[in-house]
């Protein structure tokens, strides 16, 4: 498998601009998260789907953020306006959602996305 | 209150060494589980070992073990014999259920190692 897969690696735009994430999951996985890293505040979970259908979106900062997954191979995240303060490396993970999968349900990361607002 | 604490941000160890890496966490459910993750400079997140609540025995992986203390609440990495390899940062996590019967990790902030030759 190819694992969990992102795009683009990295993302440098300018204040005001709408950016997508894109993320693939690892097929078979019913469960994917959206996470943002930095060094202020670590790594926190945005947002994360079952079976394709939001769950628990607490954790997206503000309206400017939204998140879809339209199938269950593929997911956005998207930011408009993006801040400079949206700077972050944002993660997209996804694991099984019964122990007869990943051993221990654990979560396998993609690369992340290293987005920079100018 | 944060539910995993890791209160080292940063750790040196000599090549060769043992390194324990810290873990302390808070939940009131009897059914968690533990997870310890690397990420290396390169920036993606690699799952190293985990340990259920209800696991009798600490959990090894190769040179990667977990100092699991459930009355302290504790969920220690050791890794032995450091390689300059193991320079990284490394994220101890807690998954607890949550209503519906999903699992859902929370992260602590990370322990910055550094293994110097």
């Amino acid at each position: 498998d190819a694992g969990v897969i992102q795009s683009p690696r990295h993302e440098v735009t300018e204040m005001g601009q709408e950016v997508t994430l894109r993320c693939k999951p690892i097929s078979g996985h019913d469960y994917l998260f959206w996470y943002r890293q930095t060094m202020m505040r670590g790594l926190e979970l945005l947002i994360y789907f079952n079976n394709n259908v939001p769950i628990d979106d607490s954790g997206m900062p503000e309206d400017r953020f939204s998140a879809k997954m339209p199938n269950a191979s593929f997911s956005t995240l998207k930011i408009q306006p993006s801040e400079p303060r949206d700077s972050a490396v944002y993660f997209c993970a996804s694991r099984t959602g019964t122990s007869g999968g990943a051993p221990y349900n654990e979560q396998f990361f993609g690369p992340g996305t290293r987005l920079t607002v100018l | 209150a944060q539910k995993i604490t890791q209160t080292q941000p940063g750790m040196f160890v000599q090549e060769k060494e043992a390194v324990t890496l810290d873990c302390t966490y808070d939940t009131s459910d009897p059914s968690y589980g533990l997870f310890w993750y690397k990420q290396p400079s390169s920036g993606e997140m690699i799952f190293l070992i985990y340990q259920g609540s209800y696991d009798q025995q600490n959990a090894t992986e190769g040179r990667y073990s977990l100092n699991f203390q459930k009355a302290r609440k504790s969920a220690n990495l050791v890794i032995s014999a450091s390689q300059l390899g193991d320079s990284a940062m490394y994220f101890c996590a807690m998954r607890e259920p949550q209503w519906g019967g999903s699992y859902i990790p929370t992260f602590g902030r990370g322990t910055s190692l550094i293994v110097h030759p």
